[in-house]
C-alpha cells in the first residue's frame, strides 16, 4: 500500500533562517506531488505541484521554492523565512487523472 | 475560474444531532470532480468521498451521506447522529478534469460536537 511521510512534524525557526521540509512517498511510482499551506484558521492554498522529476509548477509567487530530486521525494525550501511563512504545510500525492489526493501528517512551522 | 464556497465557518451541535455541511462550487468545465476531506485536530487530511460531475446519485456510508445537486452547484455533506469523534474541520474541494488532480479547496467548516 502507498504511504506518505512528511517531516519534521513541528518546526520553530527565526526570521531570516533557511527552511527545508521533506516529503517522501512509498508504494507508488511517478506520483503527482503537491505542497499546500494552511494558515491559521484558513483554508488550504496550493503552493507547488510536480508531475515528474525536476518538473515544478508554482501556483503562488512567494518566498518559497520546491524541488523534486527523485521520483518520490518532494522538498519545500526557503533561503530566508518571513513571519508570514508561518503555517501548516501539507504534502500530498495523487495518481493519474482525478484520483483523490492523499496527504501527509503535515508540518507546523512557526517563524519567530 | 473554479471556486468552492463553504459558507459555514463553524457549527456546534450536541451529540446525536444531525448536521449538514454546505458546499457550493463554481466551474466552467462540464467534467469535474468533487471531494470531501476531514481534518481532525491532529492535522492530517483524511479523504472521505469523490464524486464526478456525471454521477448525481446520493451516497450513504454509515452515518455519512452526500447530496450532489448540479442544478444548484452544491455538494452537501450530512452526518447523522453526530458523535464527539466527528469534531473536525471539513473541507469540500473541486478539481476540473482538465487540471488533473489539482484541488481547489473551500475555506472549511469547523464542526464541534459536544457531549
Amino acid at each position: 500500500s502507498q504511504t506518505i511521510h512528511q517531516w519534521p512534524a513541528t518546526l520553530v525557526q527565526p526570521v531570516g533562517s533557511p527552511l527545508s521540509l521533506e516529503c517522501t512517498v512509498e508504494g507508488t511510482s511517478n506520483p503527482n506531488l503537491y505542497w499546500y499551506r494552511q494558515a491559521a484558521g484558513r483554508g488550504l492554498q496550493l503552493l507547488f505541484y510536480s508531475v515528474g522529476i525536476g518538473q515544478i509548477s508554482s501556483e503562488v509567487p512567494q518566498n518559497l521554492s520546491a524541488s523534486r530530486p527523485q521520483d518520490r521525494q518532494f522538498i519545500l525550501s526557503s533561503k530566508k523565512l518571513l513571519l508570514s511563512d508561518s503555517g501548516f504545510y501539507l504534502c500530498a500525492w495523487g495518481g493519474d487523472g482525478n484520483s483523490p489526493l492523499h496527504f501527509g501528517n503535515g508540518t507546523r512551522l512557526t517563524v519567530t | 475560474a473554479q471556486k468552492v464556497t463553504q459558507a459555514q465557518t463553524e457549527i456546534s451541535v450536541v451529540e446525536k444531532e444531525d448536521v449538514t455541511l454546505d458546499c457550493v462550487y463554481e466551474t466552467r468545465d462540464t467534467t469535474y470532480y468533487l471531494f470531501w476531506y476531514k481534518q481532525p485536530p491532529s492535522g492530517e487530511l483524511v479523504f472521505l468521498i469523490r464524486r464526478n460531475s456525471f454521477d448525481e446519485q446520493n451516497e450513504i456510508s454509515g452515518r455519512y451521506s452526500w447530496n450532489f445537486q448540479k442544478s444548484t452547484s452544491s455538494f452537501n455533506f450530512t452526518i447523522t447522529a453526530s458523535q464527539v469523534v466527528d469534531s473536525a474541520v471539513y473541507f469540500c474541494a473541486l478539481s476540473e478534469a482538465s487540471a488533473g488532480n489539482m484541488l481547489t479547496f473551500g475555506g472549511g467548516t469547523r464542526l464541534m460536537v459536544k457531549p
